[in-house]
């Protein structure tokens, strides 16, 4: 079965930092881009960042491009999220997604999410 | 930037009856690229509907999708208890590269 589990969410204070991390299992890894999703208290769900296979490509939502660096390891599976300069309205619930192949890249596996509170 | 406006923004329906759930686009969308999701409390989404009117895996044929250019819809017939969710639809490719509408709430009468 598809797994997805993310990881490495807590307490910061704003422009602090936090890396968080997704694993993998059930599927192979390296064939699939990668997504970061986000769900701030009482909001809807937002994009953040997501990254080809192999690492060619990778995209940013405006609101987090320059603090923010999507990156996989092909070899344990796990795909990560370092979170620089953080602001309160950074905190949310923090997806991983996998971009289903069959299904014209719409996320189609998702973790249960790790909470990320930025807060002084 | 394209902007998925969905309404209303919340539903109030009863077991049994039907829901209908509009997403409009700012700009036209390739069908290819309108997907559309359910997301309860506590969960991860889940995948319904991509390509406007493909039913993901597992997906029972209650859940419908239609509509081409700036207007799509979702469609639930029969609702179940366990349909009552928040949902979104999501659009695919075009700067940004995923952008998600702002949600319906479907809730129990």
């Amino acid at each position: 079965d598809v797994q997805l589990v993310e990881s490495g969410g807590g307490l910061v204070k704003p422009g602090g930092s936090l890396r968080l991390s997704c694993a993998a299992s059930g599927f192979s890894f390296r064939n699939y881009n990668m997504n970061w999703v986000r769900q701030a208290p009482g909001k809807g769900l937002e994009w953040v960042s997501s990254i080809t296979s192999s690492s060619s490509y990778i995209y940013n939502a405006d609101s987090v491009k320059g603090r923010f660096t999507i990156s996989r390891d092909d070899a344990k599976n796990s795909l990560y999220l370092q979170m620089d300069s953080l602001r309160v309205e950074d905190t949310a619930v923090y997806y991983c997604a996998r971009a289903g192949i069959s299904t014209g890249y719409f996320p189609d596996y998702w973790g249960q999410g790790t909470l990320v509170t930025v807060s002084s | 930037e394209i902007v998925l406006t969905q309404s209303p923004g919340t539903l109030s329906l009863s077991p049994g009856e039907s829901a209908t759930l509009s997403c409009r686009a700012s700009q036209s969308v390739s069908s290819r690229y309108l997907a559309w999701y359910q997301h309860k409390p506590g969960q991860a989404p889940r995948l319904l509907i991509y390509g406007a009117s493909s039913r993901a895996t597992g997906i029972p044929d209650r859940f419908g999708g239609s509509g081409s250019g700036t207007d799509f819809t979702l469609t639930i017939s029969r609702l179940e208890p366990e349909d009552f969710a928040v949902y979104y639809c999501q659009q695919y490719g075009r700067s940004p590269l995923y952008t998600f509408g702002q949600g319906t709430k479907l809730e129990i009468k």
